[in-house]
């Protein structure tokens, strides 16, 4: 039972414009979010993150939107660059532990120039 | 260097055959995680150490999994009798102190093919 899903193995999006990526979860225990950011050949690194008290966060060119009752979140990233290519992994967990993340698949992301 | 250092990158066994993962961690980092990452698929915990004490290891999917960090700084996961459902990658983390999912640094794996 994938308690993480990430629906969409891949995506293609030209430079400039919005990707959004998307990631549901089933297990309502979950209580912190997540993305990290894998290049081929090097580990996963943190991108971004929300706790279940805000609904949004942002970091530069990055947003994260959060919603708790259809237990979905989105990575937006504005505009997209070529250097976004990459595989994104969604996580979920409790406390925030390390311990006790839950990843999702991962969505590959082309952003074409 | 500075990053958290795996070896060997590639191991391939053969089904049956022992093999041992190294992780050296970023120098000074308190806590250390392994995952298994199989294809297409996003990374499960392993283990978790704190210094060199084991403080879960709730993810090992089976007794054929052994971790040990032995002085606290790197640590080797064995895997014994290798099947080929053992074929992934397996990441080590570790962080500074607070394990934290943000304070994460991964390495780049140790690819395991089980013939």
């Amino acid at each position: 039972d994938q308690q993480v899903k990430q629906n969409s193995p891949s995506l293609s999006v030209q430079e400039g414009r919005i990707s959004i990526l998307n990631c549901d979860y089933t297990n309502s225990m979950f209580d912190y979010f997540l993305w990290y950011k894998k290049y081929p050949a090097e580990g996963p690194t943190f991108l971004i993150s929300i706790s279940s008290i805000k609904d949004k966060n942002e970091d530069g060119r990055f947003t994260v939107f959060l919603n708790k009752s259809a237990k979905h979140l989105s990575l937006h990233i504005v505009p997209s660059q070529p250097g976004d290519s990459a595989v994104y992994f969604c996580a979920a967990s409790v406390d925030n532990a390390g311990n006790m993340l839950t990843f999702g698949g991962g969505t590959r992301l082309m952003v074409k120039p | 260097g500075a990053g958290v250092s795996q070896s060997p990158r590639y191991k391939v066994a053969k089904r049956g055959q022992d093999v041992a993962l190294r992780c050296d961690p970023i120098s000074g980092h308190v806590s250390l995680f392994w995952y298994q990452q199989a294809l297409g698929q996003g990374p499960e915990f392993l283990t978790y150490f704190q210094n060199e004490a084991q403080l879960d290891k709730s993810g090992l999917p089976s007794d054929r999994f052994f971790a040990e960090r032995p002085e606290g700084s790197v640590s080797t996961l064995k895997i014994q009798r290798t099947q080929q459902e053992d074929s992934a990658v397996y990441l080590c983390a570790s962080s500074l102190e607070d394990p934290r999912g943000e304070k994460l640094f991964f390495g780049s794996g140790t690819q395991l093919s089980v013939l």
